[in-house]
């Protein structure tokens, strides 16, 4: 009973390196979400996708983007990290459709841009 | 846009107290959501407050949704030091043809003994 799975769980960057998270659900969920969570803030929706597919943007999408090859799996990619994107990131994902709409969460990834 | 505000930010609290959490929201939101967040953690789910009016409880913890008043209530009694955690809520929002979760910026609870 994996649930969700976020790679790597740690990572440090150095200023313009580039670098994906995967997340990985096995509940054949449709919705998949990727927040940061930062002090005092939060969590902030950076993208979403509704299905395979398919993605949007969230309220802090600037710096990142993302794809869904797969329903199972939503990537987060950091094409040229910046000391702003220092935080731990979350992947959720839900069924909504005829469901509570639960949002399941992964373990976390947490990184350091230097 | 939807707008979910938390209050309040901090919580200290003596052992055996009781006190409320309040989640307001800025505009329609039919589902509620409250999650825990132990230090390093993710996130765990408490509680899912789908109707005006619903009211779920777990132990000391008693959740509760008022859509008109766009207003959540997480009310814990008699305090314990495990329930030492963030809380955060989350209101469902649909827009453009999809479902988003906003969250509140959490409050930080700590139970003294």
């Amino acid at each position: 009973n994996a649930g969700v799975t976020q790679t790597p769980k740690f990572r440090v960057l150095k200023t313009g390196q580039s670098m994906t998270l995967l997340c990985a659900q096995d509940m054949n969920h449709e919705y998949m979400y990727w927040y940061r969570q930062d002090p005092g803030m939060g969590l902030r929706l950076i993208h979403y996708s509704v299905g395979e597919g398919t993605t949007a943007k969230g309220e802090v999408p600037d710096g990142y983007n993302v794809s869904r090859l797969k329903k199972q799996n939503f990537l987060l990619g950091l094409e040229s990290a910046a000391p702003s994107q220092t935080s731990v990131y979350f992947c959720a994902s839900s069924r909504l459709a005829g469901n509570t709409g639960e949002l399941f969460f992964g373990e976390g990834s947490r990184l350091t841009v230097l | 846009e939807l707008k979910v505000e938390q209050n309040p930010l901090f919580l200290s609290m003596q052992e055996g107290k009781n006190y409320t959490i309040y989640c307001n929201y800025s505009t329609t939101s039919d589902r509620l959501y409250w999650y825990r967040q132990d230090p390093g953690k993710s996130l765990e789910s408490l509680f899912v407050l789908l109707s005006n009016g619903a009211v779920k409880q777990e132990g000391r913890l008693m959740a509760s949704l008022d859509t008109k008043a766009r207003l959540s209530t997480l009310h814990i009694t008699a305090a314990v030091h495990d329930l030492s955690a963030t809380y955060f809520c989350a209101a469902l929002t649909y827009t453009s043809g999809t479902y988003k979760y906003i969250f509140g910026t959490g409050t930080r609870l700590k139970v003294l003994a």
